[in-house]
C-alpha cells in the first residue's frame, strides 16, 4: 500500500473549519509536513511537526499528530475561498528528511 | 531575495527524445532536489544535489540524470523519453543538505511527451 494516504476531496462552506486527514506507515518518521499547491504553482510548505510533538498551532492552522495510530490532521479555521487548493501530507525520516508525499486532498471552499 | 525559478514553463517532446530542465536555486541555498509529479499524484523524489554531488536518489532509472553547477543552479536531464515521463517536474532548494522542512519549491516545468 501507499506510504502516505489521504482522502482525495473535501468540500466546505466559507467560514467553516476544514479538517484534512492523513495516515502514514513509517513508524520512524521524524518530520510530518503539510504543503499547499495552488493551480499552476509549486508547493508551499504550510507547516511541519516533529514526531515527538502531538500538536502545533500556527494562526488559523492546527496540526494534530497521533503517533500511535500514525494519523496526522490539518485543521484550517475560518476557511476562505483563497484556501481552495490541493493539500499534501508528507513524512520524512532518516538522515535526509526527504519528504514522501501523499496524493493530495483537493479542498473546495464554496460561498 | 529571488525565489526558486525553473525553465522552461512548458515543454512538448516526442517519445525517444532527450530533454533538459533547468532550476535556479534561492540565493544562499546549496542543495537542490528534483521531484516528478504525475497528474493526480503527489511529488516523487528523483534525486538531490549538494555542492555539485548527488546526495540521494529515488526510484528512478539511470536515464534520469542531473547536474549542479558552482552557482548551485541545477539541470535535470531525461534521455529516451517515454509517454509516462509526462508530468510536472519540480525543483526545490534548501539552505542545508537534507533539511526537508526548509525546502522551497519552484513553480515547475510541465513536460508533455507525445
Amino acid at each position: 500500500g501507499e506510504d502516505v494516504e489521504q482522502s482525495l476531496f473535501l468540500s466546505v462552506r466559507e467560514g467553516d473549519s476544514s479538517v484534512i486527514n492523513c495516515t502514514y506507515t513509517d513508524s520512524s518518521s521524524t518530520y510530518l509536513y503539510w504543503y499547499k499547491q495552488e493551480p499552476g504553482a509549486g508547493l508551499q510548505l504550510l507547516t511541519y511537526i516533529f514526531s515527538n510533538m502531538d500538536m502545533k498551532q500556527d494562526q488559523r492552522l492546527t496540526v494534530l499528530l497521533n503517533k500511535k495510530d500514525k494519523h496526522l490532521s490539518l485543521r484550517i479555521a475560518d476557511t476562505q475561498t483563497g484556501d481552495s487548493a490541493i493539500y499534501f501530507c508528507a513524512e520524512g525520516s532518516g538522515g535526509s528528511y526527504i519528504p514522501t508525499f501523499g496524493r493530495g486532498t483537493s479542498l473546495i471552499v464554496h460561498p | 531575495e529571488t525565489g526558486v525559478t525553473q525553465s522552461p514553463t512548458h515543454l512538448i517532446k516526442t517519445r525517444g527524445q532527450q530533454v533538459t530542465l533547468r532550476c535556479s536555486s534561492q540565493s544562499g541555498h546549496n542543495t537542490v532536489s528534483w521531484y516528478q509529479q504525475a497528474l493526480g499524484q503527489g511529488p516523487q523524489f528523483i534525486f538531490q544535489y549538494y555542492r555539485e554531488e548527488e546526495n540521494g536518489r529515488g526510484n528512478f532509472p539511470p536515464r534520469f540524470s542531473g547536474l549542479q553547477f558552482p552557482n548551485y543552479s541545477s539541470e535535470l536531464n531525461v534521455n529516451a523519453l517515454e509517454l509516462d515521463d509526462s508530468a510536472l517536474y519540480l525543483c526545490a532548494s534548501s539552505p542545508t543538505r537534507g533539511e526537508g522542512y526548509e525546502q522551497y519549491f519552484g513553480p515547475g516545468t510541465r513536460l508533455t511527451v507525445t
